[in-house]
């Protein structure tokens, strides 16, 4: 059980253009979904908490216009990039916590979506 | 808000050696502190996990210990193998909100 899904797992854009990326829990409802982001070599980042039927808590300098998210149910939230540049290129993770395996506190982590903007 | 110290930052061990991996935090309020490893590519995965109200624990070759007093916990790997390379991350969660800081990440490598 547990089971948290990215789509897609890999996407490339032009500079520009937005981008959706889809998280969703398998087997439970998540009440609270965490999006990350990873730049090559380094630590994750949270970017945002989403809670569903709610507007999504931002993290210090994420802006909240560029890096939509939409929690509209318990087993989907997504994280639209609008107008992505290249910086915006990194690795996408998002988490799901609110299952009933596991401790309270555990986050199951999706497998991750690779944005590339050229 | 949190600050999630990991040191080192690479770890280069011989095979059957043990590796540690030390980090502090910043917050007083934070009471759960997973570990994970991740894999080139791949999701994060929880390898063991510790609240505070625990000073030690153990699964199989991994152990992790927390000192609250002194804000800082370690990952204990012993008898290190080739399939413990990875990247290994800390992570601090505090009691409200459950979100996540992670440490900045120890690069592992077990050499045959």
């Amino acid at each position: 059980g547990a089971v948290v899904s990215q789509h897609p797992s890999w996407v490339i854009c032009k500079s520009g253009t937005s981008v959706k990326i889809e998280c969703r829990s398998l087997d439970f409802q998540a009440t609270t979904m965490f999006w990350y982001r990873q730049f090559p070599k380094q630590s994750l980042m949270l970017m945002a908490t989403s809670n569903e039927g709610s507007k999504a808590t931002y993290e210090q300098g994420v802006e909240k216009d560029k890096f939509l998210i939409n929690h509209a149910s318990l087993t989907l939230s997504t994280l639209t990039v609008t107008s992505a540049h290249p910086e915006d290129s990194s690795f996408y993770i998002c988490s799901a916590r609110g299952g009933t395996s596991g401790s309270a506190n555990e986050q199951f982590f999706g497998p991750g979506t690779r944005l590339t903007v050229l | 808000g949190e600050n999630v110290e990991q040191h080192p930052s690479t770890l280069s061990v011989q095979e059957g050696d043990s590796a540690v991996i030390k980090c502090t935090y910043s917050d007083s309020a934070s009471n759960y502190f997973p570990w994970y490893k991740q894999e080139l590519g791949k999701r994060p995965q929880l390898i063991i996990d510790i609240r505070s109200n625990v000073g030690e624990k153990k699964d199989q070759r991994i152990a992790v210990t927390l000192n609250k007093t002194a804000k800082h916990f370690s990952l204990h790997i012993t008898e290190t193998q080739p399939e413990d390379s990875a990247v290994y991350f800390c992570a601090a969660s505090q009691a409200a909100g459950n979100k996540l800081t992670f440490g900045g990440g120890t690069r592992v490598l077990v050499k045959p």
